[in-house]
């Protein structure tokens, strides 16, 4: 079964910078591209951006309106994809989900979902 | 705004059929595949349908998708309380960037 477990949320200032983590198992984490999903408090979802696995590249791509601030890394020695966001914004507030991308259902899908882990961005 | 337009809400009484609707462009839903999610508030999301119209192992055939163009569409039938969530269409953008639907909350009267 495979389990994703998110980590690192909490509050942080504005202007501070965060690094969440998703822990994998039930997986071959080295073949699997990762994504992160987050929602705003009562909004929908948004698409932050993705890896690919090492085999594939190990490349990124981010939502335009991430570009800059978000970074998603892998260590598969670890099984964990990583979010880190800099110069946080009130407006990043919300509950962030690590995911799959196309691991068993078809290219593209987010199959697979963690719980996610809320992040709290005040003064 | 959301890149994919769909119905804030929707509902049913239960036995019914409800439908979904999922509007895009030639650039995502119109050249590339559509995707559901099933959210309750609280709960990790779950893959309703992926490729357009296939259900994961354990999806109920009571859900059931088609797209046509630029446009998407759910349908569940045989609606059941357990049905009530926020269900989200999503596709690719130019294959590179992810886009989902701004979420239709289902009511079950």
């Amino acid at each position: 079964e495979v389990q994703l477990v998110e980590s690192g949320g909490g509050m942080e200032k504005p202007g501070g910078s965060l690094r969440l983590s998703c822990a994998a198992s039930g997986l071959t984490f080295r073949n699997a591209w990762m994504s992160w999903v987050r929602q705003a408090p009562g909004k929908g979802l948004e698409w932050v951006g993705r890896i690919r696995s090492k085999t594939d590249g190990g490349t990124t791509d981010y939502a335009a309106p991430m570009k800059g601030r978000f970074t998603i890394s892998r260590d598969d020695s670890r099984n964990t994809v990583f979010l880190q966001v800099n110069s946080l914004k009130t407006e990043d507030t919300g509950a962030y989900f690590c995911t799959t991308v196309g691991y068993k259902y078809g290219f593209g899908s987010f199959d697979f979902w963690g719980q996610g882990i809320l992040v709290t961005v005040s003064s | 705004q959301s890149v994919l337009t769909q119905p804030p809400s929707a509902s049913g009484t239960p036995g019914q059929r409800v439908i979904i609707t999922c509007s895009g462009s030639r650039s995502n839903i119109g050249s590339d595949y559509v995707y559901w999610y099933q959210h309750l508030p609280g709960t990790a999301p779950k893959l309703l349908i992926y490729r357009d119209n296939e259900r994961p192992s354990g999806v109920p055939d009571r859900f059931s998708a088609s797209k046509s163009g630029t446009s998407a569409s759910l349908a569940i039938s045989g609606l059941r309380s357990e049905d009530e969530a926020d269900y989200y269409c999503a596709a690719w953008d130019g294959s590179l960037s992810g886009v989902f639907g701004g979420g239709t909350k289902l009511t079950v009267l």
